[in-house]
């Protein structure tokens, strides 16, 4: 069964310091999205990705953060300057765009900011 | 904006069915679905429901009335693996997820 692959699992940071997250969606789908939950909380949605360009963001995804489609597979996450408040487990997610099929998240990355 | 809430814990036993509650409050509404997750793993997709009415997966079913802004999800024949935390999420227009804070089953031998 396709999968959404996130690497690293782990990352341990200093605060301050840029981090890309990665992450290769399953080839045939469309969008693509960023979601974090922290520690015992509900996931939430930071941003979404169509036809090579962010289609909604959350306000917690502000000027520090960015996201990239570098070439046909991968899809990054990058946080300029960690914050203490980044920690958390941060998932990709891809969709073929029809709601009754669901998203596919990956197993996420365990950001650290310490 | 988007709020749901549900309920934070249920605990049924092996066999059993249980039904977990969501109710909505969003603008630019188009659809709930439902999400496992085990221990902080990634969530996977259980179920969408864009109309009202009951839509059924196996041992799992889900139901939404609109006029109501809410939403359920009804899990029969319990197993041990069901031990989960179970999230409605609402769609936007962006197709974007707003999640519930979910709910965690505990399934009781």
């Amino acid at each position: 069964e396709p999968e959404v692959t996130q690497t690293p699992s782990h990352q341990v940071t200093q605060m301050g310091q840029e981090v890309i997250l990665r992450c290769v969606p399953i080839s045939n789908h469309l969008y693509f999205y960023w979601y974090r939950q922290i520690l015992g909380q509900k996931v939430e949605f930071l941003v979404s990705f169509y036809n090579n360009e962010i289609s909604e963001k959350s306000e917690i995804f502000d000027d520090q953060f960015s996201v990239e489609r570098p070439d046909g597979s991968n899809f990054t996450l990058k946080i300029r300057s960690t914050k203490l408040e980044d920690s958390a487990m941060y998932f990709c997610a891809s969709s073929t765009g029809r709601e009754d099929y669901g998203y596919t998240f990956g197993s996420g990355t365990r950001l650290t900011v310490v | 904006g988007q709020s749901l809430e549900q309920p934070s814990e249920v605990t049924a036993v092996e066999g059993a069915i249980v039904q977990i509650n969501c109710t909505y409050q969003t603008s630019g509404f188009y659809g709930l679905s439902w999400y496992q997750q085990h221990d902080g793993g990634a969530p996977t997709f259980l179920s969408y429901n864009a109309l009202d009415g009951l839509e059924e997966t196996g041992r799992f079913s889900s139901f939404l009335s609109r006029s109501d802004s809410y939403g359920y999800l009804l899990l029969q024949e319990l197993q041990m693996k069901d031990s989960a935390s179970y999230f409605c999420a609402a769609t936007g227009s962006a197709r974007q997820l707003t999640f519930g804070s979910g709910t965690q089953l505990t399934v009781l031998p």
